[in-house]
């Protein structure tokens, strides 16, 4: 059974915070990606990773950097919180690009 | 840049009665289009996914059409149940890139 974990549920930051969201899977799947989740938007992704040390742009990487030094951890990093990015964030990892995407339970961010 | 459109944005149904969501998209190199089923506080889950090379695709109560021609792909839930209530999302892997692009989300309720 296929487990993909983030570090907090919930977390309140003030502005210009650098802030850090941390995601876990223990299936050894190749790929991790980061989404956020917003009312009417759908999932919209930030940053993806193929492979230990690769990262790809998504299609809203302004604001976020990522990091993957070890295959089963992905790190989401705001560099300066803003108001702007209060959102739910989502992980997911899967195995190959047309397999299954796992997500994990989201981390509901505000930032005041 | 690659869409996905996901129509209705909302639909509402009595239990028993089919529902059908329908998404287009943009890119004609696209070849894997999966269907996500998220519940009120829970993550998104897989529910059916399909290929470029079957036109329809069945498990139990869903089914999944697509139409390359006219570029859009369908869920239809028949029988539905309280139980089916959830935000469902399309998605479609663009053949030139390796990642997922989420439509907007439809919000299901089926009423008793």
């Amino acid at each position: 059974d296929v487990k993909v974990t983030q570090s907090s549920r919930y977390l309140v930051k003030r502005t210009g915070e650098k802030v850090f969201l941390e995601c876990v899977q223990d299936m050894d799947h190749e790929n991790m990606f980061w989404y956020r989740q917003d009312p009417g938007l759908g999932l919209r992704l930030i940053y993806f990773s193929y492979d230990v040390k690769m990262k790809e742009k998504g299609d809203i990487p302004e604001g976020y950097s990522v990091s993957r030094e070890k295959k089963e951890r992905f790190s989401l990093i705001l560099e300066s919180a803003s108001t702007n990015q209060t959102s739910m964030y989502l992980c997911a990892s899967s195995e190959g690009t047309q397999e299954t995407q796992y997500f994990g339970p989201g981390t509901r961010l505000l930032v005041l | 840049g690659e869409n996905v459109e996901q129509h209705p944005s909302t639909l509402s149904v009595q239990e028993g009665d089919s529902a059908v969501i329908k998404c287009t998209y943009s890119d004609s190199a696209s070849n894997y289009f999966p269907w996500y089923k998220q519940e009120l506080g829970k993550r998104p889950q897989l529910i059916i996914d399909i290929r470029s090379n079957v036109g329809e695709k069945k498990d139990q109560r869903i089914a999944v059409t697509l139409n390359k021609t006219a570029k859009h792909f369908s869920l239809h839930i028949t029988e539905t149940q309280p139980e089916d209530s959830a935000v469902y999302f399309c998605a479609d892997l663009s053949g030139g890139y390796n990642k997922l692009i989420f439509g907007a989300g439809t919000r299901l309720a089926v009423h008793p």
